[in-house]
């Protein structure tokens, strides 16, 4: 079974440039989710999908960050623009029925100078 | 708001040695899971044991098992029989009982991790 794709893996930009970061969840995981990992500290979640519906986006700084998930299955997150505190590893996630068990991807690491 | 905290940044061990790893967390809630995933360098995240908080026994699995104490509510992690492989930062997280009208689907909040490394 494939897990879940991320692209990029690493990414550097400048302050005020955008960025967008792509996921492909496990087939057939109703759930996806985008975590944000600062470095030393535990992933913070930014936004859940449920098929393509937003559950919780409530930690989604809307002013920078914008986040779909087409036709329920890829899920694109986009920073437009970019500050120095969003460098980070931005994790996605999937899941299907059993509760908090969660698949992630390898993560994409920003680095914005 | 539920907070999750793992209050040792670091620790080590010698291969085959058991370790302890620590969590407390604060809730209002009764019904709740909580979970350990380990991150190994450069590696994804993934689950290592989950406990349901209605279950008095703990849960197990190979050689990792926790101590649930929902009274003080803490929630430790043991690794026997440490492995090289064990090297990782370790997480432990919890997540409310999602309602059946909210889709089954709660979110994740996770504590700030915890590096362990097993020397041989």
């Amino acid at each position: 079974e494939a897990g879940v794709a991320q692209s990029p893996r690493y990414k550097i930009i400048e302050k005020r440039q955008s960025v967008a970061f792509w996921c492909n969840p496990i087939s057939g995981h109703a759930t996806l989710y985008w975590y944000q990992q600062i470095l030393g500290q535990g992933p913070k979640l930014l936004i859940q999908f449920q098929n393509n519906g937003v559950v919780d986006d409530s930690q989604l700084p809307k002013d920078r960050f914008s986040a779909e998930r087409l036709k329920g299955v890829d899920s694109t997150l986009k920073i437009q623009p970019a500050k120095l505190e969003d460098s980070a590893v931005y994790l996605c996630a999937s899941s299907v029925k059993r509760a908090g068990e969660l698949f992630f991807g390898e993560g994409s690491r920003l680095t914005v100078l | 708001a539920q907070t999750v905290t793992q209050s040792q940044p670091e620790m080590s061990v010698q291969e085959a040695e058991t370790v302890t790893l620590s969590c407390t967390y604060d809730t209002s809630e009764n019904n709740y899971y909580l979970f350990w995933y380990k991150q190994p360098p450069s590696r994804q995240m993934i689950l290592v044991i989950r406990q349901e908080a209605y279950k008095q026994q703990n849960a197990t699995e190979n050689r990792f098992s926790v101590n649930f104490q929902k009274a003080a509510k803490s929630f430790s992690l043991k690794i026997s029989d440490s492995q090289l492989g064990d090297t990782a930062m370790y997480f432990c997280a919890f997540m409310k009982h999602a309602a059946i009208t909210q889709g089954g689907s709660e979110k994740l909040v996770f504590g700030k991790g915890m590096k362990l490394t097993v020397n041989p």
